[in-house]
């Protein structure tokens, strides 16, 4: 119950396309649905993030889609740059009480030219 | 403008060798994670301090202990490192009383190896 599906595992994307990774949990206590960008031989870092009070966020050309009925979401990727290829992680976690992230599996995305 | 400083950022040692880690944070976040991230997997927790309280994952292995003597440092010791702990150690802060309460801030890691 505590698992956060992730895919695909990998992406390959021409520069200028969507890019669009899908995340699936089962716990209905999450309430806080980051994604996580993390390049080889860094930390991960805060993408962005949703709560289950809205449907969608958008910052700059990423984008969150979150369908709390099918305790789905996604994050959409628009006009795919090179300097997008990374490794993105979605997760969640429960506000106040056990704010530990439960990871998904990671997408490894490309974007070729 | 560094948040979180992990050090050093790669650590050599041998099989058997006790090795350290450290991670420190301007931050003053009361959350600080240890995570173990190996080769195209997710980070997976090793245990964090909710300030000073100390919480252990169930499958945390016992060669792995962890120290924090201040809300700014914190320490992962590696009492017997076996070839399978060659991994990128990842420390993580979170400000569960201050701004966003879930959001965690990951340092840069430090790429550890064992011969």
């Amino acid at each position: 119950q505590q698992q956060v599906k992730q895919s695909p595992q990998s992406l390959i994307v021409q520069k200028g396309g969507i890019s669009i990774i899908n995340c699936a949990y089962e716990n209905t206590a999450f309430d806080y649905f980051p994604w996580y960008q993390q390049f080889p031989g860094k930390g991960p870092a805060l993408l962005i993030a949703i709560r289950p009070d809205v449907s969608e966020k958008k910052e700059g050309r990423f984008t969150i889609s979150f369908n709390k009925s099918a305790k789905q979401f996604s994050l959409h990727i628009m006009d795919s740059q090179p300097g997008d290829s990374a490794t993105y992680f979605c997760a969640a976690s429960i506000s106040f009480g056990n704010e530990k992230l439960t990871f998904g599996t990671g997408t490894r995305l490309t974007i070729i030219p | 403008d560094a948040m979180v400083i992990q050090n050093p950022r790669y650590q050599v040692t041998q099989f058997g060798k006790p090795v350290t880690l450290s991670c420190s944070q301007t931050l003053n976040h009361n959350v600080m994670y240890w995570y173990q991230q190996k080769s195209s997997q997710a980070p997976k927790l090793l245990f964090h301090y909710y300030d000073k309280d100390f919480n252990n994952e169930a499958d945390t292995p016992d060669n792995f202990q962890s120290r924090r003597p201040n809300t700014s440092f914190c320490f992962l010791d590696i009492r017997s490192p076996g070839l399978g702990d060659a991994a990128m150690y990842l420390c993580a802060t979170q400000g569960a009383r201050t701004g966003v309460p879930n959001e965690q801030f990951f340092g840069p890691g430090t790429r550890l190896t064992v011969l």
